[in-house]
Formats: C-alpha cells, sequence, structure tokens
C-alpha cells in the first residue's frame, strides 16, 4: 500500500462546479499536511497547508481527519485558471520527510 | 528575490556520459532535496540533504550521487546515466525540517537519456 493515495482523476467540472478530493495517508504519526498545486511539467507550488481545525482561503478549503487518516480539498466556484494537478503531500511520521502522492487532475471546462 | 535555481532546464545525453544537474538556493535554507517525477509514480525522492556536508538516500538513489560542500549549492550527479534515468527532475530546498515547512521547488530539468 502506498504512504499517501490520491485518485489520479482525471476530474473533469463545469465552470463554477464545486470540486471534492480527497487523499488518504498510511502513518498515523504523520503531523505535517499540504496540498501543492503542479501545472504541466512545472514546479509544484505550495497551495495550502493543512492544520487539524481546518483552514479556508478564498475558494479553496482544506480539512483533515486524523482518525480516518485523510486529508481534503474542497474548490468552490472553480474558474478555467483551477485546471491543474493537485498533490496531496503528507510527512512520513515525525522525520520530517515529506511524501508526495501522485496527483488528481483538475480540467474546468467552459 | 528568492528562488531555487536548477540548471540546464532541458537535457539530452547517451547512456554512460557523466551528467551533473546544478541546484542552487538563496534563502539559507538548511534542507535541501533532489526528486524525479514520472508519469503515474508522482515525485519520489532521490537523495535530501539536512545541511552542510550531511545527506542521506531517499526511496530512488540507486544511479544517482550528490553533495552539499556548501549550504546554498546541492548538485546531482549521473555517473553513468542508463535510459530508465529519462525523468523530470526537482530540486527542493526548505528553511529547515519540521511541521510546516514549506518545500520550495526549482523550475526542474528534463533529462532524456538515449
Amino acid at each position: 500500500r502506498k504512504e499517501v493515495e490520491q485518485d489520479p482523476g482525471p476530474f473533469n467540472v463545469p465552470e463554477g462546479a464545486t470540486v471534492a478530493f480527497n487523499c488518504t495517508y498510511s502513518n498515523s504519526a504523520s503531523q505535517s499536511f499540504f496540498w501543492y498545486r503542479q501545472d504541466c511539467r512545472k514546479e509544484p507550488k505550495l497551495l495550502m497547508s493543512v492544520y487539524s481545525s481546518g483552514n479556508e482561503d478564498g475558494r479553496f478549503t482544506a480539512q483533515l481527519n486524523r482518525a480516518s487518516q485523510y486529508i481534503s480539498l474542497l474548490i468552490r466556484d472553480s474558474k478555467l485558471s483551477d485546471s491543474a494537478t493537485y498533490l496531496c503531500v503528507v510527512s512520513s511520521g515525525n522525520t520530517g520527510k515529506l511524501i508526495f502522492g501522485q496527483g488528481t487532475t483538475l480540467q474546468v471546462k467552459p | 528575490e528568492a528562488q531555487v535555481t536548477q540548471n540546464p532546464r532541458y537535457l539530452i545525453t547517451v547512456t554512460g556520459k557523466k551528467l551533473t544537474v546544478t541546484c542552487s538556493q538563496n534563502m539559507n535554507h538548511e534542507y535541501m532535496s533532489w526528486y524525479r517525477q514520472d508519469p503515474g509514480l508522482g515525485l519520489r525522492q532521490i537523495y535530501y540533504s539536512m545541511n552542510v556536508e550531511v545527506t542521506d538516500k531517499g526511496d530512488v538513489p540507486e544511479g544517482y550521487k550528490v553533495s552539499r560542500k556548501e549550504k546554498r549549492n546541492f548538485p546531482l550527479i549521473l555517473e553513468s546515466p542508463s535510459p530508465n534515468q529519462t525523468s523530470l527532475y526537482f530540486c527542493a530546498s526548505s528553511l529547515s525540517v519540521g511541521v510546516n515547512e514549506k518545500l520550495f521547488f526549482g523550475s526542474g530539468t528534463q533529462l532524456s537519456v538515449l
């Protein structure tokens, strides 16, 4: 079993839709959680950290469920510019080493 | 401007010809790391460094070498490249290794080994 698993998609949604991605992780000792965004063949960029209480940044909401060992990303009012691959990133236990999921591809259509 | 600089952006080489991909950061970061990205496999860590003269293997270190003689530089060396090392490579750095320390990535190096 992979340490971090994501549904690769692609998720095809119309503009204005709300879309949610989940990511599961296997190490219950993980302490850091992130969502990164990656445009085609470019470097990943931090979208948001994920905190225990959940956090929101504009149209983006991230949640952490430690009991079930998953994190989620909710995107409201999708824009064409949201089309990208979203990478779930989790620290491996308390070492700080970051493990990347393979990414979920989102395509927002007009 | 704070950044991680990788060079070259594209590289085509032949089997067995030694090559080096450079990585430099100007943020005084302690932690640096190399990843390769292949379709369906996501980013996999090759090597990482917690500080000067401290390097450790990641998940896929075979066929690669690194060095960390200065804090800002972390070159990736392929002594004898093979076609299975054709991939997209990213260098990354962070201030340290700790809770919620985010990674800054270089713009990537697309390597093709013929």
